[in-house]
C-alpha cells in the first residue's frame, strides 16, 4: 500500500517534443506529490509539487496533472530540451505519524532528449 | 541560502567496519531525512530527525542509526558494514513538518563503497 509505481522506465523524445511520465499510488493518506530531477553524480532536485486539492499545476515548461479518483499523477515536460535529459522521480508524502519526513519514491524514469 | 551539504562525498570502507556520514541542512530547516539510493531498490527512506529526536524510521536493520544536534546538523552511522550497504546516501532538509509543505531539499549525497 505504500508503493508508488512509475512508468515508463525510460523515455526518448525529440527536442521540442512533450515528455510524459506517469505515477500511480494506493495509499489514500498521501497528500503531497512532488517530482524530482536527478543528474548523474548529483542529488535529486525538487522540480514541482502538487497537493490533492488541485488537479493541475504548471511551472514554466513543467506541468503536474493529478487525478485523485484514479490515484494517478503525471509530469508533462513541454518543449523538451537536451538539457532536460536526466532521471525523474515521482514521490508521495503523507501527514504526521509514521509519515514524518518520509517520501515514498517511484523507481525513476530515465529521460533522453535527442537534439 | 546555502544548500544542503554532505561530507564526505566519497568513502571506501571494508566489510565489518563502521562509518559516519554528516549532513548540514539549509539554514532554518529543522527536519533532516536520510535516504539510501541504489540501482536495484531506488530511493528508500532511512529515518527522519526533528529537534534532536528521531520521529520516523524506515525498514532498515539496527546497524543503521543516526542523530541530530541542537544546530540541526545530523549524522548517520552504519556499523558492521556489509557489501550490500554500498549506495549513495542522501540527506534532505525541510522546514518543520508542522507546516503545510513537505518540500525536501536534497544534498549531493555521500557515495559509500564497501569492499
Amino acid at each position: 500500500q505504500q508503493q508508488v509505481k512509475q512508468s515508463p522506465q525510460s523515455l526518448i523524445v525529440q527536442k521540442g517534443g512533450i515528455s510524459i511520465i506517469n505515477c500511480a499510488y494506493e495509499n489514500t493518506a498521501f497528500d503531497y506529490f512532488p517530482w524530482y530531477q536527478q543528474f548523474p553524480g548529483k542529488g535529486p532536485a525538487l522540480l514541482i509539487a502538487i497537493r490533492p486539492d488541485v488537479s493541475e499545476k504548471k511551472e514554466g515548461r513543467f506541468t503536474i496533472s493529478f487525478n485523485k479518483s484514479a490515484k494517478q499523477f503525471s509530469l508533462h515536460i513541454m518543449d523538451s530540451q537536451p538539457g532536460d535529459s536526466a532521471t525523474y522521480f515521482c514521490a508521495a508524502g503523507g501527514a504526521g505519524g509514521t509519515s514524518y519526513g518520509k517520501l515514498t519514491f517511484g523507481q525513476g524514469t530515465i529521460l533522453t532528449v535527442h537534439p | 541560502k546555502a544548500g544542503v551539504t554532505q561530507t564526505p562525498r566519497y568513502l571506501i570502507k571494508t566489510r565489518g567496519q563502521q562509518v559516519t556520514l554528516s549532513c548540514s541542512p539549509i539554514s532554518g530547516h529543522r527536519s533532516v531525512s536520510w535516504y539510501q539510493q541504489t540501482p536495484g531498490q531506488g530511493l528508500q527512506f532511512l529515518f527522519e530527525y526533528f529537534s534532536e529526536t528521531q520521529r520516523n524510521k524506515g525498514n532498515f536493520p539496527g546497524r543503521f542509526s543516526g542523530r541530530q544536534f541542537s544546530n540541526s546538523r545530523s549524522e548517520m552511522n552504519v556499523s558492521t558494514l556489509e557489501l550490500g550497504d554500498s549506495a549513495l546516501y542522501l540527506c534532505a532538509s525541510s522546514l518543520a513538518p508542522a507546516h503545510s509543505s513537505y518540500e525536501q531539499y536534497f544534498g549531493p549525497g555521500t557515495r559509500l563503497t564497501v569492499t
